[in-house]
This record gives structure tokens, C-alpha cells and sequence, in this order.
């Protein structure tokens, strides 16, 4: 079945600091990929998504590319802030399993002044 | 435009009772899809929903049902509670219906308590 993994948390950074979250999946089909942000007291919000290998997905700052041949969709941002505090989720969808989009367990970004 | 909204945004039960989730899509969406997001679990896929119909459901038992109503709100019924049922339920919506879902737009969430 399909599965995402992402680096275990919670992470704390300084103002400014470079963010890396590491995400690698398994699909049974082609997946599309996307990255969700839940912050405090808020529902799920597509941060940014990519549809096939290679591209790159970028959103306030954030980008992940789609790496196929590494199974790959880290995400990063080169100088956190203080607003970027958040639940952080990696998923995926495919054809294969319709309707169902897989995520990963969701890594807790702190971001101090 | 609205966003996806959800009622009622708490419910405490005992256990063996039956509890009921609502779910107003975004206007437009016809896909409705329902997670549980219990402590330290992540989200698990329960139920999608497209025109009406159950279209997929995920690893879960029976007494998770749920329907899809005319105007696309949802409803996610939960039988014979149990203490693990206890967790943050979420309604998404979107405008890909079939294939490969796109962005999912979130609610924010019924929190369930069986006590």
C-alpha cells in the first residue's frame, strides 16, 4: 500500500534559520505530492504540491521538488519565522486508490525569536 | 466564499453511544472525504464521498458509516462508541472527482470524547 514517512519532530529553529523536513513515500501508482501546514487552532492547508517528477512546488517562501528516482518531496524554506510555527504534513495521491490521499505522521515546527 | 465548515466543533459521549459529524462542503466541491486524526496517529483515511455515493473507505469497521446529502454536505455517523474513537474528526472537500485526488480544502475539525 501507499505510505509516507517524514522526519520524526518536533523541530526548533532560531528566526532566520534554514528549515529542512524530510519527507520519502511508497506509492502503488504515480502519486501527486503535497505538502500541508495545520497551524495552531486551524484545519489542513495546502502549503504547496507538485504532479510529476521534477517539478517543483513553492509557496511563501517554501519549496519542495518531486524526486523520483530518490522517492523524495523534502520540503524547505531558507529563513524560518517566528509565523512559520506549525504541524507540517507530506502526502500523496495516485490513481490506484481513489479518493484516498495517504499523509505522513506531521512534524512540529517551533520557530523562536 | 465560505470554506468547509463543520458542526459541532466538540461532542463529549460515553461509551456504546452513537455520535453524529456534519460537514458543509465548499461551494462547488462535490468530493467529500472524512479523516480521523487521532493523538500521535496522523490522519487516517475513513470515508469519500462523490454525488451521492460512497466511493472508497478506509481500514475501518462498519459502525463508521456516513452519507452524502443532495447539496453535498456530509455526515459521518459513529456507532457503539469506544474510548479509541476518541479524536479530532476532519471533513475536506474537493473539486477533483475520481483519479487522482488534487488539494484537499480542510475544515477544522469535530473533536469526539468518549468517555
Amino acid at each position: 500500500g501507499d505510505s509516507v514517512t517524514q522526519m520524526e519532530g518536533p523541530v526548533t529553529l532560531s528566526e532566520e534559520a534554514f528549515l529542512t523536513i524530510n519527507c520519502t513515500y511508497t506509492a502503488t501508482g504515480y502519486p501527486s505530492l503535497f505538502w500541508y501546514v495545520q497551524y495552531p487552532g486551524e484545519g489542513l492547508q495546502l502549503l504547496l504540491k507538485a504532479t510529476k517528477a521534477d517539478d517543483k512546488g513553492s509557496n511563501k517562501g517554501f519549496e519542495a521538488t518531486y524526486r523520483k528516482e530518490t522517492t523524495s518531496f523534502h520540503l524547505e524554506k531558507g529563513s524560518v519565522q517566528v509565523s512559520d510555527s506549525a504541524v507540517y504534513f507530506c502526502a500523496l495521491s495516485t490513481y490506484t486508490n481513489a479518493g484516498k490521499s495517504t499523509f505522513g505522521d506531521g512534524t512540529t515546527l517551533t520557530v523562536k525569536p | 466564499e465560505a470554506g468547509v465548515t463543520q458542526s459541532p466543533t466538540h461532542l463529549i459521549k460515553t461509551r456504546g453511544q452513537q455520535a453524529t459529524l456534519r460537514c458543509s462542503p465548499i461551494s462547488g466541491h462535490t468530493s467529500v472525504y472524512w479523516y480521523q486524526q487521532a493523538l500521535g496517529l496522523g490522519l487516517q483515511f475513513l470515508l469519500w464521498y462523490d454525488e451521492g455515493e460512497e466511493r472508497n473507505r478506509g481500514n475501518f469497521p462498519p459502525r463508521f458509516s456516513g452519507r452524502q446529502f443532495p447539496n453535498y454536505s456530509s455526515e459521518l455517523n459513529v456507532n457503539a462508541l469506544e474510548l479509541e474513537d476518541s479524536a479530532l474528526y476532519l471533513c475536506a472537500s474537493s473539486l477533483v472527482t475520481g483519479g487522482r485526488t488534487g488539494e484537499l480544502f480542510f475544515g477544522e475539525g469535530s473533536r469526539l470524547t468518549v468517555l
